[in-house]
């Protein structure tokens, strides 16, 4: 089955740690994404990439990095210097990055720094 | 600024009724509107679209209504069953922008009663 895998489940890292989250896609999908989810918020892009090795910056990049140097994986590391770490990490991708291809999204990474 | 709002965050409705969920945007320059649904620790997955050209957009149980005047659309769920529980995104895109460019609202969560 197709789809996107998004690795692990829950995280929990101690304040000042960099940690990096997986995602992987078999839907051959070239253009991938990473949003964030809080409570009582919209998803929020961190990160987008339209094909290998190239990512752009999405509305809340700071304190976050991404590497895009296969097709079907686009890791995102939360470093030390994102303010407010804890959140719920979504990573979707779509055929097409035309606003009408719908996204295909992970189960996402629920990540706790304390 | 929430360009796109879910006013409702949650709603509960009977089993066998209509569901119907609201969304509202103020930018005028988005023409295209998608709804996803997540379940809880889950992804969200597409659920329904519509161009600004149709007023509404029919598959199955699920109905999209658009209208552009008061730059409001609707979802509606007719007959609603326990599986629809779950919360509901809307998203706004404009035409010639990528999906990078994508807004959500906050969801609104739909509580099924059997």
């Amino acid at each position: 089955d197709g789809g996107i895998t998004q690795s692990p489940k829950y995280l929990f890292r101690k304040e000042g740690q960099n940690v990096t989250l997986s995602c992987e896609q078999n839907l051959n999908h070239d253009a991938m994404y990473w949003y964030r989810q809080d409570p009582g918020q919209g998803l929020r892009l961190i990160y987008y990439s339209q094909i290998v090795n190239d990512f752009q910056k999405g509305d809340i990049a700071e304190g976050y990095s991404v590497s895009r140097e296969k097709k079907e994986s686009f890791p995102l590391t939360v470093t030390s210097a994102q303010k407010n770490p804890t959140a719920f990490y979504l990573c979707a991708s779509s055929s097409g990055w035309d606003g009408v291809s719908p996204l295909h999204f992970g189960n996402g990474t629920r990540l706790t720094v304390t | 600024d929430q360009q796109v709002k879910q006013n409702s965050p949650s709603l509960s409705v009977q089993e066998g009724r209509i569901s119907i969920l609201n969304c509202d945007y103020t930018n005028s320059m988005f023409d295209y509107f998608l709804w996803y649904k997540k379940y809880p620790a889950e992804g969200p997955t597409f659920l329904i679209s519509i161009s600004s050209i149709k007023d509404k957009n029919e598959d199955g149980r699920f109905t999209v209504f658009l209208n552009k005047s008061a730059k409001h659309l609707s979802l509606h769920i007719v007959p609603s069953q326990p599986g629809d529980s779950a919360v509901y995104f809307c998203a706004a895109s404009a035409l010639g922008f990528g999906n990078e460019k994508l807004t959500f609202g906050t969801g609104t969560r739909l509580t099924i009663i059997p």
